[in-house]
């Protein structure tokens, strides 16, 4: 059983365009976040949100929109694709906000804009 | 601008050795430092976590020595073994915040040489 799953796990697409990656976790978790990974293995928080609230935004462009249908489920979309947006995209979740709440990763989307 | 700096880089040890990672911050907000580890195609792993009232904490081979006055705290690997060959990111997160608030530092690669 994947405790966080995350679809596609690799995305080739073009300067310009809009595309989503899909994440869901199992694990009955209220807290989700979304993470950037450079190419210098630099990892960033994008996104927090905590049943299905969207409680941090750490200056992520207005061409990422986060949503979160249920608290199983957060997406993200990408408009006007940017070749700075390439890298690897983590999804994770915790039972709760706050400390001693640990994450769990799940494998990562790499993004290729070409 | 990068609140938590970490070093070395890379790290090649031999099998048996001791894995010496280093990490220092500045913000004396900080209240919590989780160490992750991260397999090449994986998602990072919680590996061990330490808060500012204890000095040193050990779970197995792994062991965090924290030093408060000097905002610095390491990750200390004993009897290194191959199958710990990963990149190794420690973070920090304020007090009052949790992981929607972590910050990571630049990651180190070990490698473990037979």
């Amino acid at each position: 059983d994947t405790a966080v799953s995350q679809t596609p796990k690799y995305l080739v697409t073009q300067m310009g365009n809009d595309k989503s990656i899909k994440c869901e976790q199992n694990l009955g978790h209220d807290t989700m976040y979304w993470y950037k990974q450079d190419s210098k293995k630099f990892l960033k928080i994008m996104f927090s949100y905590n049943n299905k609230e969207l409680i941090i935004n750490e200056t992520v462009p207005n061409r990422f929109s986060p949503k979160s249908p249920d608290k199983a489920h957060l997406n993200l979309h990408i408009n006007s694709l940017e070749l700075g947006d390439s890298a690897v995209y983590f999804c994770a979740s915790s039972q709760d906000q706050g400390f001693g709440y640990e994450q769990y990763f799940g494998p990562g989307t790499r993004l290729t804009v070409t | 601008q990068q609140q938590v700096k970490q070093s070395p880089q890379s790290l090649i040890v031999q099998k048996g050795g001791i894995s010496i990672i280093n990490c220092a911050y500045e913000n004396t907000a900080f209240d919590y430092f989780p160490w992750y580890q991260q397999f090449p195609g994986k998602g990072p792993a919680l590996l061990i976590a330490i808060r500012p009232d204890v000095s040193e904490k050990k779970e197995g081979r792994f062991t965090i020595s924290f030093n408060k006055s000097a905002k610095q705290f390491s990750l200390h690997i004993m009897d290194s073994q191959p199958g710990d060959s990963a990149t190794y990111f420690c973070a920090a997160s304020p007090v009052n915040f949790g992981n929607e608030k972590l910050t990571f530092g630049t990651g180190t690669r070990l490698t473990i040489i037979p």
